[in-house]
């Protein structure tokens, strides 16, 4: 067990819909990121929160959005939903500080099934 | 610009042979470097990483991973590979500028032969 917690471990929804994917990281890791895994493009990296606030951005589409709240859950908000965002959304987390102090690995949830029908 | 290489998208052993899963990065410098196991339906986890001091570095499950630096590699090893080992394996480097990015191979998928 990573200690990440996402939920819910799956979503069924129709094109056009909005969703709300939630992830509770590592107790004490302040840094969140979101992670979007299909079949044809792997896993590939959408934002990163440290402590609140935004710090990186990936290939992330303009119809999602993202916050991490002051206790350092986050929620990975998807909206305009279509056919091609059906995929694993997965939440890690990090012990992150704002120095490098040395390796950092991440800490991955189990992922919520997104299917868009 | 960073990247990680895992040249071998699906690798087939029989079950007690050895294995060797490949990766090699570009990066300006030695970077973080991890190995994660994902099993189907399942999150990735960690299963070692290498930062510095002995470039032979061990893991759970029996793995173990060596970094070279002259070939910009950190390969994922096992001696005798289980039925249960069947899952993919994704590569990943990491670094800081200014926040901590992570760049992650695009995986290796190993099927165990009984």
């Amino acid at each position: 067990d990573s200690g990440v917690t996402q939920t819910p471990k799956h979503l069924i929804t129709a094109t056009g819909q909005r969703v709300t994917l939630r992830c509770s990281p590592r107790s004490g890791d302040l840094s969140v990121y979101w992670y979007q895994q299909s079949l044809d493009q792997g896993l590939q990296f959408l934002i990163q929160y440290y402590n609140g606030e935004e710090r990186a951005k990936g290939n992330i589409l303009e119809r999602f959005s993202a916050q991490q709240f002051p206790d350092l859950h986050s929620e990975l908000n998807l909206s305009s939903l279509e056919l091609g965002d059906s995929a694993l959304y997965f939440c890690a987390s990090s012990l992150n500080r704002e120095r490098e102090y040395g390796d950092s690995p991440l800490h991955f949830g189990n992922g919520t099934r997104l299917t868009v029908t | 610009a960073q990247s990680v290489t895992q040249p071998d998208i699906h690798i087939t052993v029989s079950e007690g042979a050895s294995l060797e899963l490949r990766c090699n990065y570009s990066y300006g410098a030695t970077p973080y470097l991890f190995w994660y196991v994902q099993s189907p339906g399942q999150g990735l986890q960690l299963l070692l990483k290498y930062f510095s001091g002995d470039t032979l570095v061990q893991g759970i499950k029996g793995f173990e991973a060596e970094f070279k630096r002259s070939q910009s590699s950190f390969n994922l090893r096992k001696p005798s590979v289980h039925w249960s080992d069947a899952a993919e394996y994704f590569c990943a480097v990491g670094f800081f500028t200014g926040t901590y990015k992570y760049i992650f191979g695009t995986g290796t998928r190993l099927k165990v032969l009984a």
